[in-house]
């Protein structure tokens, strides 16, 4: 199965700074198949991007994702409040379906 | 809206089987576009995609489970389930029902599963 390992563990940055979070993959993923979640304490994760690019219904432009091959980058360009979070990429491009360890994005 | 709730058992003895009810509101899972999934998250550790039924009862497991796995779909109750056997400790987690294209989305909001004597 294809392993995704996100870097770094754990980002720590100010509101209005800008974020960038990575996710490399242990082989090609195919057609761009990757996706991005957020997910908060207590809360099921929601998906903010997949086609590595494409944001979901809702999701402000701020988040953008680029990449391909093995890897793959959630940029947030400006950090509000409500982005502090863990974020995990997704790959569905060889089954099973297979998540990164996560990334915390937390307030410094 | 899409609404998908988990219901069943929070904690479940060594050995003995774990089985876990979502409940869809808001649209149908008898749906030829989606999959309906079950995804869980042990306690400090990644998300782990475990099974998905198909609308028409076509299922798919993760190979490391797939002996222990069980995933059906009740169309007339607008519900699918799981079934896990033979639990241990490992198998404590959040469980998740996620509706699925090739990504999740969207989720209900988990239940913690414990398994433990």
């Amino acid at each position: 199965e294809i392993v995704l390992t996100q870097s770094p563990g754990t980002l720590s940055l100010s509101p209005g700074e800008r974020a960038t979070l990575s996710c490399r993959a242990s082989q090609s993923i195919g057609d761009n198949y990757l996706a991005w979640y957020q997910q908060k304490p207590g809360q099921a994760p929601r998906v903010l991007m997949y086609g590595v690019s494409t944001r979901a219904t809702g999701i402000p432009d701020r988040f953008s994702g680029s990449g391909s091959g093995t890897d793959f980058t959630l940029t947030i360009s400006r950090l509000e409040p409500e982005d502090f979070a863990v974020y995990y990429c997704q790959q569905y491009g060889s089954p099973p379906r297979t998540f990164g360890q996560g990334t915390k994005l937390e307030i410094k | 809206q899409l609404h998908l709730q988990e219901s069943g058992p929070g904690l479940v003895k060594p050995s003995e089987t774990l089985s876990l009810t979502c409940t869809v509101s808001g649209g149908s899972i008898n749906n030829p576009n989606y999959y309906w999934a079950w995804v869980r998250q042990p306690p400090g550790k990644r998300l782990e995609w475990i099974a998905s039924v198909y609308y028409n009862g076509v299922t798919y497991y993760n190979p490391t489970l797939k002996s222990r796995l069980r995933i059906s779909a009740d169309t007339s109750r607008n519900q699918f389930s799981l079934r896990l056997t033979s639990v241990i400790a490992a198998d404590t987690a959040v469980y998740y029902c996620a509706r699925q294209t090739d990504w999740f989305d969207p989720w209900g909001q988990g239940k913690l599963v414990t398994v433990s004597s």
